[in-house]
């Protein structure tokens, strides 16, 4: 069965980096996009950006356009998020999606890494 | 960049009634819109897809249905299991927004 499992929660101060990973199974990994998505305390589903596991291309939310990366290693069929100059305000807990087969919803979640930015 | 909203942004309503969330693009979409549903202190969930086709184990009482630019997603008998808050997505191009949620409860 497909499987999304993301790394553990982290504590970063701000102005630091912070890298979330998101290692995929149960399916050929090229094959799906993947999206990563984040949830601010209480608030709503955000979405960050998109990469292709086939070729790397990426679509990134404006907001973020030049504090985001994401990447891939087929080699370990796993994703990464890269978050830079992070602020208070993206303590979040941070998912990534596996596009369906069918339509490029999000069909497969990892469990979520919370990200706490505080000094 | 297309908008999504959603209204309402909460509802309550008794076990048994029939439930309808509305979910509008600012552009059209063709029918690339899903819907998510996600439990207190869970990950969301994939009900909906191409707005209307039910992901393979939703229980059949969740219907969607639009195009273009207005959606609708229908509970037709309330359960307590469905407390949740639903949120639909746009996924025809980048960005793929959500809208703001609406939640859901047991009066």
């Amino acid at each position: 069965q497909v499987q999304m499992v993301q790394s553990g929660a982290e504590v970063k101060k701000p102005g630091a980096s912070v890298k979330v990973s998101c290692k995929a199974s149960g399916y050929t990994f090229t094959t799906y996009g993947i999206s990563w998505v984040r949830q601010a305390p209480g608030q709503g589903l955000e979405w960050m950006g998109w990469i292709s596991a086939y070729n790397g291309n990426t679509n990134y939310a404006q907001k973020l356009q030049g504090r985001v990366t994401m990447t891939t290693d087929t080699s370990t069929s796993t994703a990464y998020m890269e978050l830079r100059s992070l602020r208070s305000d993206d303590t979040a807990v941070y998912y990534c999606a596996r596009d369906g087969s069918i339509a490029a919803a999000g069909l497969h979640w990892g469990q979520g890494t919370l990200v706490t930015v505080s000094s | 960049d297309i908008q999504m909203t959603q209204s309402p942004s909460s509802l309550s309503a008794s076990v048994g009634d029939r439930v309808t969330i509305t979910c509008r693009a600012s552009q059209g979409i063709n029918n690339y819109l899903a819907w998510y549903q996600q439990k207190p202190g869970k990950v969301p969930k994939l009900l909906i897809y191409a707005a209307s086709t039910l992901q393979s184990g939703v229980p059949s009482r969740f219907s969607g249905s639009g195009s273009g630019t207005d959606f609708t997603l229908t509970i037709s008998s309330l359960q307590p299991e469905d407390v949740a808050t639903y949120y639909c997505q746009k996924y025809n191009s980048a960005p793929r927004e959500f809208g703001p949620g609406t939640k859901v409860d047991i009066k």
